[in-house]
């Protein structure tokens, strides 16, 4: 099974709070779980990456929790902006292809 | 360090008609993926490029067809047109014929009427 459930589908969140988006999977295969932050009329951009050995990664203003045993997979942002809003998908990795989550449409209000 | 670059940025075309892309890949990438983005949802694997060779093919019809050339740049060609084939064309490079981390391109917005 390559699907990818991915939640919400749209998210606001106030300036300053703590936006949550949640992935989960069912191809144990799976052995990289990136996500991507797209804005309107632009390709993906690459934001953090996590392996399945790690259980957390942080980087910057971004995380992401990693529960193998679950299958699943979220990413949080810390203190989101404005500038923050974006669709976000989540994607595994199996073989030489991404399967990507459906997008989550964050929006964050000043 | 050159980022992934693709061509045209918008295409029309009609139903029947044929359609070329393509896809310039990250300085010192060799492997190619194409990706389709239907509005409003999340990439689907087309199929990638490793060595000038098909390396993987997703859930797409023979009218959906590739090359990759010697520089690692790489082409991606559809067929007999429908108006479902309306999307977005993504191409991410890569580094290896595994690479899980993969880079794309701003993409080819095709419309067919």
């Amino acid at each position: 099974q390559q699907q990818v459930k991915q939640s919400p589908q749209s998210l606001i969140v106030q300036k300053g709070g703590i936006s949550i988006i949640n992935c989960a999977y069912e191809n144990t295969a799976f052995d990289y779980f990136p996500w991507y932050q797209q804005f309107p009329g632009k390709g993906p951009a690459l934001l953090i990456a996590i392996r399945p050995d790690v259980s957390e990664k942080k980087e910057g203003r971004f995380t992401i929790s990693f529960n193998k045993s679950a299958k699943q997979f979220s990413l949080h942002i810390m203190d989101s902006q404005p500038g923050d809003s974006a669709t976000y998908f989540c994607a595994a990795h199996a073989g030489n292809m991404l399967t990507f989550g459906g997008g989550t449409r964050l929006m964050v209000k000043p | 360090e050159t980022g992934v670059t693709q061509s045209p940025t918008h295409l029309i075309k009609t139903r029947g008609q044929q359609v070329t892309l393509r896809c310039s890949s990250q300085s010192g990438h060799n492997t190619v993926s194409w990706y389709q983005q239907a509005l409003g949802q999340g990439p689907q694997f087309i199929f990638q490029y490793y060595r000038e060779e098909e390396n993987g093919r997703g859930n797409f019809p023979p009218r959906f067809s590739g090359l990759q050339f010697p520089n690692y740049s790489s082409e991606l060609n559809v067929n007999a047109l429908e108006l479902d084939d309306s999307a977005l064309y993504l191409c991410a490079s890569s580094l290896g014929g595994r690479g899980s981390e993969q880079f794309f391109g701003p993409g080819t917005r095709l419309t067919v009427l």
